[in-house]
């Protein structure tokens, strides 16, 4: 198992762009969670998926994002006209429902700098 | 959502024991208290997770007074390795079906030599 996969680690873009991140969770994880981060706070929820469905948004993703997963394997968050506010460190996890702690399994993020 | 509050940052030297103190006064029945560990540049990594009493790993332990209102996790002879931001995090049951782990601010931890 080589864990949670993110890509790109580093994106620098434009103001006004998009931009998509990918995630690989680890196989057989039903549960992927997308967070952002930005320079000294915790990472904050933006949405989870159950398999294939996408269960809950935070009132953080604005309709500039949208995230899917469509096998209930990889996930991608995709931002639209990227703004300077969106520059943080996006991260993915994925845990198993079946597993007693919650816990969750993070990859090593993808960082969104936006000129 | 129960509030947590830690402090934001603590200073210790190699070899000590560390303990880190959350305040969770409004925990509820159902809740549990986990902690994660997050390098630089690096996601979150679970720690340890307790419902009350102590509960003990080959990483950390963690105490849970009977009243639940705070929670310390103990590292025993930290190491420059230590060197972290530690997050408290106190929500339902991890078993429910709606669980979402919710991060705050966490406490930045630097061992010094």
């Amino acid at each position: 198992d080589t864990g949670v996969s993110q890509d790109p680690r580093h994106k620098i873009t434009k103001r006004g762009q998009n931009v998509t991140f990918r995630c690989d969770p680890i196989s057989e994880h039903n549960r992927l969670y997308w967070y952002r981060q930005t320079l000294g706070q915790g990472p904050e929820f933006l949405t989870y998926f159950q398999n294939e469905a996408q269960l809950e948004k935070s009132r953080l993703l604005s309709d500039r994002f949208s995230a899917e997963r469509p096998k209930g394997s990889f996930s991608t968050l995709e931002i639209q006209r990227t703004e300077q506010g969106d520059s943080a460190m996006y991260l993915c996890a994925s845990r198993h429902t079946g597993e007693n702690t919650g816990e969750l399994f993070f990859g090593e993020g993808s960082r969104l700098t936006v000129l | 959502l129960a509030k947590t509050t830690q402090p934001i940052s603590m200073d210790s030297y190699e070899g000590q024991e560390v303990n880190i103190t959350c305040s969770h006064n409004n925990i509820a029945t159902n809740d549990y208290i986990t902690w994660y560990q997050q390098f630089p540049s690096q996601g979150p990594r679970f720690i340890i997770q307790g419902y009350k009493t102590k509960v003990t790993n080959e990483v950390a332990s963690l105490f849970i007074p009977a009243d639940r209102k705070s929670s310390t996790l103990s590292l025993p002879r930290v190491s420059l390795s230590d060197t972290a931001v530690y997050y408290c995090l106190v929500g339902e049951d991890p078993r429910g079906g709606s669980y979402i782990p919710t991060f705050g601010r966490g406490t930045s931890l630097i061992v010094h030599p």
